[in-house]
């Protein structure tokens, strides 16, 4: 079945820079877009990025734009984000989803998430 | 940019149905998605597209949308709906995702 597993998560001091990856099973890994999601403690869904199939489009949420990156490898089914600069509000734990695909930009599968903690 | 607004709580009885609203300027142009999201879990999609639900979510869950407002329905709660729900579009001008702020869903 479709499988999303985030990993590289822990704790970073602040203005520090921290990896996350995302490995995918279960189906054609170069066939979808993939998200990135956070949700900050006690708080809500947020957006962070996006990639396209084939790593042609980018798009961030305005919060890490210019600090965040995203990128993917379609040889090893893995979406990474890396993230420079950190800030405490950057803390939370980050998902990464399965866009479905076509105009809705619909999340129709979605990693367990890692947890960030962004703190001196 | 493009807002959406989800109030912070609803409560129903058990056997109830539940609404949960989304308003956003002319939301009845663009797909709205629902996710419910329980402790600890990732979010699960339980609408797409205001009203077509995945497979394997119950038919008791159902989604509208109209004007500035879409609604999540779900008919006969129990216990095992209590979440947070949280509605979200595609907003094609800036190509950013956008969520709502979320909805507790509580069953008294």
């Amino acid at each position: 079945q479709v499988q999303l597993v985030e990993s590289g998560g822990g704790v970073v001091l602040p203005g520090r820079s921290l990896g996350l990856s995302c490995g995918t099973s279960g189906f054609i890994f170069s066939d979808y877009a993939i998200h990135w999601v956070r949700q900050a403690p006690g708080k809500g869904l947020e957006w962070v990025a996006f990639i396209s199939y084939d790593g042609s489009n980018e798009y961030y949420a305005d919060s890490v734009r210019g600090r965040f990156t995203v990128s993917r490898d379609n040889s090893k089914n893995t979406v990474y984000l890396q993230m420079i600069s950190l800030r405490a509000e950057d803390t939370a734990v980050y998902y990464c989803a399965r866009d479905y695909g076509g105009d809705s930009g619909r999340f129709d599968s979605w990693g367990q998430g890692a947890l960030v903690t962004v703190s001196s | 940019s493009y807002v959406l607004t989800q109030a912070p709580s609803v409560s129903v009885a058990p056997g109830q149905t539940a609404r949960i609203t989304c308003g956003g300027y002319n939301i009845r142009t663009k797909s709205v998605h629902w996710y419910q999201q329980k402790p600890g879990q990732a979010p699960v999609l339980v609408v797409y597209d205001d009203s077509d639900r995945p497979s394997g979510i119950p038919e008791r869950f159902s989604g509208s949308n109209s004007g500035n407002t879409a609604t999540l329905t779900i008919s006969r709660v129990g216990a095992g709906d209590e979440a947070d729900y949280y509605c979200q579009v595609w907003d094609t001008i800036s190509n950013h995702v956008i969520f709502g702020g979320g909805t507790k869903l509580t069953v008294l």
